[in-house]
C-alpha cells in the first residue's frame, strides 16, 4: 500500500514534443506530491509538487495534472528539450508522526531527441 | 552553500571489506536521509536521522549495515562485511525539518562497487 506506481519505464520524445509519465497510488493516507528529476551522476532534485486539494499545477513547460478520485497524477512536459534528458521520479509523502517520509516511483528514463 | 556533501564518489572493495561512506548535511538542515539506489530496487529509503538522533531504521537491509551521526555536519554509513548485492549508489539527503513537506536535498552519491 505504500508503493508508488510509474510508467512508463523509459519514453523517447522529438524536441519539441510532449513528454507524458504516469503515476498511481493506492494509500489514501499520501498527502503532497513532489516529482524528482535526476541527472546522470547526480542526485535526484525537486523540480515541482503538487496538493491533492490541486487539479493542476504548471511551472513553466513542466505541469502536473492530478486526479484525486482516481489516485492518479502526471507529469507533462511542454516543447521538450534534449536538456531535459534525465530519469524522472514521482513521489507521495506519507506523514507520520516522526516525519514525512517520501515514497518514490521506479522512475522513467526520458531521452530527448534533436 | 555547497550543498550536501558525499565522498567517497567512488569506492571498488572485495567481498568481505569494511565499507564507509561519508556524508555533510546542509547546515541547519536538522533532518539527515540515507538512500540506496539500484536499477531493480528503485531508491530505498535506509535510515533517517533527525537532530542526530536515529528515528526511523526499518529499511537497513540486515546488520552489516550501520549508520551513525555523531554531530550535526556529519554522517557516516558503514557496511562491514560488504557483499557483492551490496553494489549500488548510495544518496545521502538533507531536509530543512521533518515535517511540512520540506524538500529533500541530494547528495551527488557514492558508486559502491564489491567485487
Amino acid at each position: 500500500q505504500q508503493q508508488v506506481k510509474q510508467s512508463p519505464q523509459s519514453l523517447i520524445v522529438q524536441k519539441g514534443g510532449i513528454s507524458i509519465i504516469n503515476c498511481a497510488y493506492e494509500n489514501t493516507a499520501f498527502d503532497y506530491f513532489p516529482w524528482y528529476q535526476q541527472f546522470p551522476g547526480k542526485g535526484p532534485a525537486l523540480l515541482i509538487a503538487i496538493r491533492p486539494d490541486v487539479s493542476e499545477k504548471k511551472e513553466g513547460r513542466f505541469t502536473i495534472s492530478f486526479n484525486k478520485s482516481a489516485k492518479q497524477f502526471s507529469l507533462h512536459i511542454m516543447d521538450s528539450q534534449p536538456g531535459d534528458s534525465a530519469t524522472y521520479f514521482c513521489a507521495a509523502i506519507l506523514r507520520n508522526t516522526s516525519y514525512d517520509k517520501v515514497i518514490f516511483g521506479p522512475g522513467t528514463s526520458l531521452s530527448v531527441i534533436p | 552553500d555547497a550543498g550536501v556533501i558525499q565522498s567517497p564518489r567512488h569506492e571498488v572493495t572485495e567481498m568481505g571489506q569494511e565499507v564507509t561512506l561519508r556524508c555533510k548535511p546542509i547546515s541547519g538542515h536538522n533532518s539527515l536521509f540515507w538512500y540506496r539506489q539500484t536499477m531493480m530496487r528503485g531508491l530505498e529509503l535506509l535510515i533517517y536521522f533527525n537532530n542526530n538522533v536515529p528515528i526511523d531504521d526499518s529499511g537497513m537491509p540486515e546488520d552489516r549495515f550501520s549508520a551513525k551521526m555523531p554531530n550535526a555536519s556529519f554522517s557516516t554509513l558503514k557496511i562491514q562485511p560488504s557483499e557483492p548485492r551490496d553494489s549500488a549508489v548510495y544518496f545521502c539527503a538533507s531536509s530543512l525539518a521533518p515535517h511540512g513537506r520540506h524538500e529533500q536535498y541530494f547528495g551527488p552519491g557514492t558508486r559502491l562497487t564489491v567485487t
